[in-house]
This record gives C-alpha cells, sequence and structure tokens, in this order.
C-alpha cells in the first residue's frame, strides 16, 4: 500500500506555544489530505479536509484559526496548533488519497502531543 | 448517524480464523465497504474494501451478503499481530465524502 508519514511522532510543549506537524505522502501524489485527532479510549474524529492548493475545509466545532492546515503541495501537508493549551493534548493522524490509489484513504503513523 | 453497527469486541484464538461482522443496513447502491485496523498507538491501517463481489487479499477476506446490508471481514490465520481496533465503514467511491470511523470491534487474540 501506499505510505504515508509523519514529523514528528511525538512533541512535548509548554502551554501557549505553536507546533506544527508535517504530514508527507512518499511515494504517491495527495490530491486531499486529512486531518484527524483522537482522545485516550475514543475513535478519531476528522478535523479537517484539504485539498492541494486550497483552503481546509474544517469539521463542525473545530477551531480553524487554532488548527491551521495547509497543503501547499501534492505531497506535503502541515497542522500547526497555535498557541496550545494541555486541553490540546492528543493523538493526531494524517491521511491522505491520491491519483492512483483507487482513492482509498492511506494514514500516517500519528504524532502524540502533549502539551504541560 | 451511525452507518455501521459492530460488536464492541471479540476474542479469536491464536491460529484460528478471525471472523468480524459488520451491519450497514442503510447502505446506499454507490457505497464502498472499507474495513481498517487500528493497533494501539498507531494510525489506521488500510486492508480491503468491496462494492458487492467478494474480495480477497493478502490480509483478508471480505464476504458482503447478496443484499449488501451486512458483511465479514475474515483474518484466515489470526496472529497475536492482528490484535487491533477493526472499523468497518461505508463510503461512496469516488467524491469528496469522508470516512468516518465508528467505534469499531475491538478484536483480541488468545495465545
Amino acid at each position: 500500500g501506499a505510505v504515508v508519514s509523519q514529523h514528528p511522532s511525538w512533541v512535548i510543549c509548554k502551554s501557549g506555544t505553536s507546533v506544527k506537524i508535517e504530514c508527507r505522502s512518499l511515494d504517491f501524489q495527495a490530491t486531499t489530505m486529512f486531518w484527524y485527532r483522537q482522545f485516550p479510549k475514543q475513535s478519531l474524529m476528522l478535523m479537517a479536509t484539504s485539498n492541494e492548493g486550497s483552503k481546509a475545509t474544517y469539521e463542525q466545532g473545530v477551531e480553524k484559526d487554532k488548527f491551521l492546515i495547509n497543503h501547499a503541495s501534492l505531497t506535503l501537508s502541515t497542522l500547526t496548533v497555535t498557541s496550545a493549551h494541555p486541553e490540546d493534548s492528543s493523538f493526531y493522524i494524517c491521511s491522505a488519497r491520491g491519483q492512483g490509489l483507487s482513492d482509498t484513504q492511506y494514514f500516517g503513523p500519528g504524532t502524540r502531543l502533549t502539551v504541560l | 448517524d451511525a452507518k455501521t453497527t459492530q460488536p464492541p469486541s471479540m476474542d479469536c484464538a491464536e491460529g484460528r480464523a478471525a471472523n468480524l461482522p459488520c451491519n450497514h443496513s442503510t447502505i446506499s447502491g454507490n457505497e464502498y465497504v472499507y474495513w481498517y485496523r487500528q493497533i494501539h498507538s498507531q494510525g489506521p491501517q488500510y486492508i480491503i474494501h468491496g462494492l458487492k463481489n467478494n474480495e480477497t487479499n493478502e490480509m483478508a477476506s471480505l464476504i458482503i451478503t447478496e443484499d449488501r446490508k451486512s458483511s465479514t471481514l475474515i483474518l484466515p490465520h489470526a496472529t497475536l499481530r492482528d490484535t487491533a481496533v477493526y472499523y468497518c465503514i461505508v463510503r461512496a467511491y469516488f467524491g469528496n465524502e469522508k470516512l468516518t470511523f465508528g467505534t469499531g470491534t475491538r478484536l483480541t487474540i488468545i495465545p
């Protein structure tokens, strides 16, 4: 299957700082990328969808000014958590769907964010 | 609205076939059935998908009933590494419809 990578795999930051998470499609061009969040013992919740070169579409209840998403190329999307607070601590997972993949979504390994 | 219903948990003996059921009685004609699994603290892994015919790949088999209202994922020879949460998701094949995750089935493989 197609490979999606995320960096970093885990990050610890102080409250009030911003954190950037990168998501890359390694062997395909991702026309659409998705960002999910998962709290302990819960399922994945979609935060936003982005198409290359377009503004992201956020799910209801997700603050677009707090979770900045950039999908500047067909292989890279970034999620920036601005002014992070302890309640933003979570497992963030990106996913990508692209050309020639039968419209299947592939997921990255996730990034564990801990805000102190 | 939940589009699929899965049992919350199942156990299976190592080496035996694991059969995971999923109900999707409101599935539309243009919606496929996708299966993913999530091993602890990892991102979901794609397993298989299908429309109406049975499908098989190197990981699993997918059996879809003729009326398409339910399906079964079969792991033919379960190993301890198959312990994970398995998600059954219905989604239109093309277009911008998103993958929406339910609570899945927590499959535990017993040595």
